[in-house]
């Protein structure tokens, strides 16, 4: 079955920086890419998405990247705030799992110092 | 608030016991969806409804947890004779699916997720 990749575990800028975020899949079927940004205690929120028909997207100073070949997927946050400190996952659907349930990386901690 | 919505948002409860989570999806969505996560993990899908039929179990759902959506809205989870491993926050999804395209090609649908359940078993 599908399984998500995601690296690196925690991430730590300082404010105004870019942080990086990278995932790898293994079911070359998948078509679906979401990000979710979830803070201590509460719900994951989905952030921004992409699917396996466009290779970037962005909104605002957030942006994803796909490469479909290497089977990667990368967010991309720019001019980090300490509201961004949070953990982000990334997530992976069809293919083989078939399009009912999310595969997720295990998340990256992102830490945003002012 | 119109989002998806989870009761009780925490349980504490002796090993041994049963415990019923609920979650009441977002209206208009007719697919529901059960997660686990556990600490410093990602989720990880438990069952999926499709208005009031259970279409999908995973592997982690033992013979002690059972899901219901009778009416085709909100859904419980249980979990019979809870054990310590059982601990972890358990989250509910919805989703409404798209219409196909003209091409005939299935859009994929954006599970919205809510609060969770945090159980711990002691």
């Amino acid at each position: 079955g599908e399984n998500v990749e995601q690296h690196p575990s925690t991430l730590s800028v300082q404010e105004g920086d870019s942080a990086v975020i990278k995932c790898t899949y293994s079911d070359s079927a998948s078509n679906y890419f979401p990000w979710y940004k979830q803070e201590l205690g509460k719900r994951p929120q989905l952030i921004i998405d992409i699917r396996s028909n466009v290779g970037e997207k962005k909104d605002q100073r957030i942006a994803v990247t796909l490469n479909k070949t290497a089977k990667h997927f990368s967010l991309h946050i720019t001019e980090t705030q300490p509201e961004d400190s949070a953990v982000y996952f990334c997530a992976a659907i069809g293919g083989a799992g078939g399009y009912n349930k999310l595969i997720f990386g295990a998340g990256t901690r992102l830490a945003v110092h002012p | 608030d119109t989002g998806v919505s989870q009761n009780p948002r925490h349980k504490i409860t002796k090993r041994g016991q049963n415990v019923t989570f609920r979650c009441d999806p977002i209206s208009e969505h007719n697919r529901l969806y059960w997660y686990r996560q556990t600490l410093g993990q990602g989720p990880e899908f438990l069952t999926y409804f499709q208005n009031e039929a259970q279409l999908e179990k995973s592997r982690l759902l033992s013979d002690r947890f059972s899901a219901e959506r009778p009416k085709g809205s909100f859904s419980t989870l249980e979990i019979q004779r809870t054990e310590q491993g059982d601990s972890a926050m358990y989250l509910c999804a919805s989703s409404s699916p798209r219409i196909p395209g003209t091409s005939g090609q299935i859009k994929q649908e954006t599970q919205y997720f809510g609060p969770g359940t945090r159980l711990l078993v002691l």
